[in-house]
């Protein structure tokens, strides 16, 4: 069965600190792992990952996909208080680009 | 970026009765459109893939006669709760991709559906 698993799934840090986030997944048929950001209605897009070792960088947030360990991590450095929001990994698989979740890690960046 | 706007935004209905929720492509046309539900608390769980169309594949463990998704147009994709229930109160979320190399999802707003 096709599987996304976060960790960790919630954290509270200081504005200022940075942060990783670590997602991991068994699926078939892997095209690509994507990283969202959800507020309090519908996640917006970050990042899309397709090869190994290859960093994307956003700002202050980056990622980079391990192919062969099967995960990926979102950094996040010099945290503040608007990066409080749940961080969503999923994997889109080639079948219909069908996109599984994995439950998000919830962080909170407080003053 | 491509936008998706969601109607309505919310909705409350009383048990018994079917509600639709519609998502719409406002500056692409999208090839296929999928609905997800989020429970609070939950991450998203996709609960079907619609191709402009064609019928829609549903996931395992989710009606395909209670949830009657329509995708007529490569603007317009249609879920439809029928005989709704208070169980089936939750977050609805679709999400829209186009033409492209990226194959990106972009994202409803979302619609928040209570049943009382």
């Amino acid at each position: 069965e096709d599987k996304v698993v976060q960790s960790p799934l919630s954290l509270v840090v200081h504005e200022g600190d940075t942060v990783t986030l670590n997602c991991s997944y068994e699926v078939t048929n892997f095209r690509s792992l994507l990283w969202y950001k959800q507020e309090k209605k519908a996640p917006t897009f970050l990042f899309m990952l397709t090869s190994s070792g290859i960093e994307k960088k956003s700002g202050r947030l980056s990622s980079i996909l391990d192919k062969k360990e099967l995960f990926s991590i979102l950094n996040i450095t010099a945290t503040q208080t608007g990066d409080s929001a749940i961080y969503l990994c999923a994997v889109m698989k080639t079948s219909y680009d069908k996109v599984i979740f994995g439950p998000g890690t919830s962080l909170s960046v407080i003053p | 970026g491509a936008v998706v706007s969601q109607h309505p935004s919310w909705v409350i209905c009383k048990s018994g009765t079917s509600v639709k929720i519609e998502c719409r492509s406002l500056d692409f046309q999208a090839t296929t459109m999928f609905w997800y539900r989020q429970f609070p608390k939950q991450s998203l769980m996709l609960m079907a893939t619609s191709n402009e169309g064609s019928k829609a594949t549903y996931e395992q463990g989710v009606e395909k006669d209670k949830f009657l998704i329509n995708h007529a147009s490569l603007t317009l994709s249609t879920l439809t709760v029928t005989s709704a229930h208070p169980e089936d109160s939750s977050f609805y979320i679709c999400s829209a991709r186009g033409f492209g190399e990226r194959y990106e999802q972009y994202f409803g707003p979302g619609t928040r559906l209570t049943v009382t």
